[in-house]
């Protein structure tokens, strides 16, 4: 069965370090998004990206990230200088064209010490 | 923007018993999904369900679109069923492939 696959699962970096999570959706999938929780919090919406370009962000999706699909594949999300409060599990998930299930990953938990 | 409740907060079981998970929501929906967040953190997918029951072993799922509201029902839990279970639906009408999730609801379910 298809599914939605993030890489790393868990990333250390420390404080004001780039990070680039990176997420490869469903194949014939043509609509993306990242999602943020934040330790024992609910999952947040951050940014959804269709057509090589930002359809919907929040206004937790500031100058400090970006979202790029570099190439058929990958999908990913930059954070440039990142802060402790960056700390969160981030969620990549996919959508296909004509329906409106999301697939999600399984997430890559980020530390920023 | 849409309004998510999910009852109860927290559920203890015993390994065995029956429960019914809920989710209100306060405007139509297009889409509603439930998900399992297991106590590593990964947020597996359930169930795509804006109308109607589905079944998928133990566990099953009804959205009466018209009331507003969803059910989970896990039958004879087990202790890998702890984790949190979130519902999540669209913000708005017109914007069904972004999701809004509730704050879940923390299933222990003891031996």
């Amino acid at each position: 069965e298809p599914e939605v696959t993030q890489t790393p699962s868990h990333q250390v970096t420390q404080m004001g370090q780039e990070v680039i999570l990176r997420c490869v959706p469903i194949s014939n999938h043509l609509y993306f998004y990242w999602y943020r929780q934040i330790l024992g919090q609910k999952v947040e919406f951050l940014v959804s990206f269709y057509n090589n370009e930002i359809s919907e962000k929040s206004e937790i999706f500031d100058d400090q990230f970006s979202v790029e699909r570099p190439d058929g594949s990958n999908f990913t999300l930059k954070i440039r200088s990142t802060k402790l409060e960056d700390s969160a599990m981030y969620f990549c998930a996919s959508g296909g064209q004509g329906e409106t299930e999301a697939f999600f990953g399984q997430g890559t938990r980020l530390t920023v010490v | 923007g849409i309004q998510v409740e999910q009852s109860p907060p927290d559920l203890i079981l015993q390994e065995g018993a029956n429960s019914t998970l809920r989710c209100n929501f306060s405007d139509s929906v297009n889409n509603l999904q439930w998900f399992h967040q297991n106590p590593w953190g990964q947020l597996i997918n359930l169930f795509y369900i804006p109308s109607g029951t589905k079944q998928n072993g133990r566990l099953s799922a009804t959205t009466v679109a018209t009331e507003r509201y969803s059910l989970l029902y896990i039958s004879s839990s087990q202790t890998t069923d702890s984790g949190v279970y979130f519902c999540a639906v669209p913000p708005s009408p017109g914007s069904a492939r972004q999701l809004t999730f509730g704050s879940g609801t923390q299933l222990t379910v003891l031996p």
